[in-house]
This record gives structure tokens, C-alpha cells and sequence, in this order.
């Protein structure tokens, strides 16, 4: 089955600073990628996803790119900034797999003021 | 307001009590899930629902069960609650057409003792 892996498990940087998280998966079949962002005593919340038919997504200073022929996919956040401290979550899923997420195991990002 | 609401928040219980976890969606999503959070696990499904009277097992869901008979309402039950069941757990929706996006529930925090 699928198989989804997430580093850093903990990432420490600068406030202004980028911040980068990579996930790879095993099925080459899976075809939708959603980040989840979790606050301090809270549910995950999506931030951003991408299907396996775009590269790349922006929106505002997030971003995640898709590497299908390494399957790897990765969130970019430019100019840190202290509410971006939380712990993030990739996920993959296939069309046919009835909505389910394959998750990752979670990157905690400190944003250092 | 569109949520996910989890009831109780907080619970703490002795072996072998059996207990309930309430999960009410007010979006009309048909789709709905159980998971569970541990410290560098990430989430694990549990148990979820495509639509009333239709579950299906996630990927832990030995000492759960669960229902689904009002799309709104998943509850999730512990007959004979055991200590590795203590864990953060979460509901989560979603209307799994347009969007995939899963809508979570600020989670529930059992310990059992």
C-alpha cells in the first residue's frame, strides 16, 4: 500500500527566513497532495494542495511543488513569520482510493524570532 | 457557522469503561472519518463513513466501532477501553466531490487509566 515519509520531523528557523518540507510516497498511482497545517490544540486545516497534473501551486507566500517521476513533493513558506509555527502534515491519495489519505508523520516548525 | 464539533473535549476514564465520542458535521458532507494522533505517528484512520449505513475500517480499528445512522452524527465507541487508547482523536468531513478537503473537529483527549 501507500506509504508516505516527512522530513523534517522538527524544522527550526529564522523569522523572515524560508522554510522548506519534503515528502515522498511510494504509489505512483496516487494523484492528489493536500498540506495540512495543525495550530496548538486544534484540527489540522488544509493550507494548500496540488493534483498530479500541476507542477507547481502558489498561493501567497506558501507553495508546494510535485516531482512525479521521483515522487516527491515538497511545501515551500517564504518569510516566516511567528504564526507560521505549527506542525505541518503532507498527505497523497488516488482517485480511486473513496477520499482516503495517506498522511505523513508530521514536521514541527519553530519559527525563531 | 460550517464545523466539526467533538464531544467531550476532554475525558478521562478507567479500563474497561465503556464510553462514546459524539462527531455532528453542520455541512452536509457525506463523507467522514475517525483518526487518531500519537506523538511522531502522525494521524491513523480508525474507522470512516462514505455515507449513512456505510462504513468501513480505516487502518486501526481494533477496540473501536462506530455508526452512521444521520449523515450529520459519527460517533465513536469504546467498549472496553484499554490504556493504548489513550491518544488525541479527531473527526474530520468532507463533501468529497468538488473538493477534497477534510474538515477537522478540534479533537478529544482521552487518557485511560
Amino acid at each position: 500500500g501507500e506509504n508516505v515519509e516527512q522530513h523534517p520531523s522538527t524544522l527550526s528557523v529564522q523569522e523572515g527566513d524560508s522554510a522548506v518540507i519534503k515528502c515522498t510516497y511510494s504509489d505512483s498511482a496516487s494523484n492528489y497532495f493536500p498540506w495540512y497545517k495543525q495550530e496548538l490544540g486544534k484540527g489540522p486545516q488544509l493550507i494548500i494542495d496540488i493534483r498530479s497534473n500541476v507542477g507547481e501551486k502558489k498561493d501567497q507566500r506558501i507553495a508546494v511543488t510535485l516531482n512525479k517521476t521521483a515522487k516527491h513533493f515538497s511545501l515551500h513558506i517564504t518569510e516566516t513569520q511567528p504564526e507560521d509555527s505549527a506542525v505541518y502534515f503532507c498527505a497523497a491519495s488516488r482517485w480511486d482510493s473513496n477520499y482516503q489519505l495517506i498522511w505523513g508523520a508530521g514536521t514541527k516548525l519553530i519559527i525563531k524570532p | 457557522e460550517a464545523q466539526v464539533t467533538q464531544n467531550p473535549r476532554y475525558l478521562i476514564t478507567v479500563t474497561g469503561k465503556k464510553l462514546t465520542v459524539t462527531c455532528s458535521q453542520n455541512m452536509n458532507h457525506e463523507y467522514m472519518s475517525w483518526y487518531r494522533q500519537d506523538p511522531g505517528l502522525g494521524l491513523r484512520q480508525i474507522y470512516y463513513s462514505m455515507n449513512v449505513e456505510v462504513t468501513d475500517k480505516g487502518d486501526v480499528p481494533e477496540g473501536y466501532k462506530v455508526s452512521r445512522k444521520e449523515k450529520r452524527n459519527f460517533p465513536l465507541i469504546l467498549e472496553s477501553p484499554s490504556p493504548n487508547q489513550t491518544s488525541l482523536y479527531f473527526c474530520a468531513s468532507s463533501s468529497g466531490q468538488v473538493s477534497y478537503e477534510q474538515y477537522f473537529g478540534p479533537g478529544t483527549r482521552l487518557t485511560v487509566t
